[in-house]
């Protein structure tokens, strides 16, 4: 149990595009899901918490113009990179809390996407 | 404020010798939560253990064995006999309670190679 997926896995795109990844709880609902970032041989930085109906919580520093989130359902997060540049470049890994509904529930995490922007 | 130091950036090691990930935390809170997650070479982190702060029992699962002293503020993960496929980067978070919305607050992560 507790398994999320991310789609795509890997996204080549042009700078000035936008790409979406999504982030999905297979088998349970997550009410919140984060979204983090990670450069090589770094660890993760979150951007982002993400709540069901509900606006994201972004943390400092991270443009939410550039980031767009949406949550729209307990299984289903999306993040936006609008008008992606090579500096948007990274591995982006998206989790969800797990399902005893507290805040400190174990986060499960996706298999990460890497952007690659060219 | 809260913190977590993961002392050791990289740690080699040959097949079947013991090794310790060392994990110490900083936090304000009495109600904490402790995480340890591996990252193996594909990316995705691999939940690994979840502790609370009011259990301070060592926690043994297989080859993997989790050190919890309050008293140091530490969670040292040690593997057993390590094997090849343990080769990854470990992470240990940690959760506050009542503070931060249940954010991990992650250390730098300790990168295990082990050599066969």
């Amino acid at each position: 149990g507790a398994v999320v997926s991310q789609h795509p896995s890997r996204v080549i795109c042009k700078s000035g595009t936008s790409v979406k990844i999504e982030c999905r709880s297979l088998d349970f609902q997550a009410t919140t899901m984060f979204w983090y970032r990670q450069f090589p041989k770094q660890s993760l930085m979150l951007m982002a918490t993400s709540n069901e109906g509900s606006k994201a919580t972004y943390e400092q520093g991270v443009e939410k113009d550039k980031f767009l989130i949406n949550h729209a359902s307990l299984t289903l997060s999306t993040l936006t990179v609008t008008s992606a540049h090579p500096e948007d470049s990274s591995f982006y890994i998206c989790s969800a809390r797990g399902r005893e509904g507290h805040s400190t529930d174990t986060q499960y995490f996706g298999p990460g996407t890497r952007l690659t922007v060219l | 404020a809260q913190k977590v130091t993961q002392a050791q950036t990289e740690i080699s090691v040959v097949e079947k010798e013991d090794v310790t990930l060392d994990c110490v935390y900083e936090t304000r809170d009495t109600t904490y939560y402790l995480f340890w997650y591996k990252q193996p070479p594909s990316g995705e982190l691999v939940f690994l253990i979840r502790r609370n702060s009011f259990d301070e029992q060592n926690e043994i699962s297989g080859r993997y064995s989790w050190n919890f002293q309050k008293s140091t503020s530490s969670f040292n993960f040690t593997i057993t006999a390590s094997q090849v496929v343990d080769s990854a980067v470990y992470f240990c978070a940690l959760s506050e309670a009542y503070n931060q919305g249940g954010k991990l607050i992650f250390g730098q992560g300790t990168e295990l190679s082990v050599k066969p």
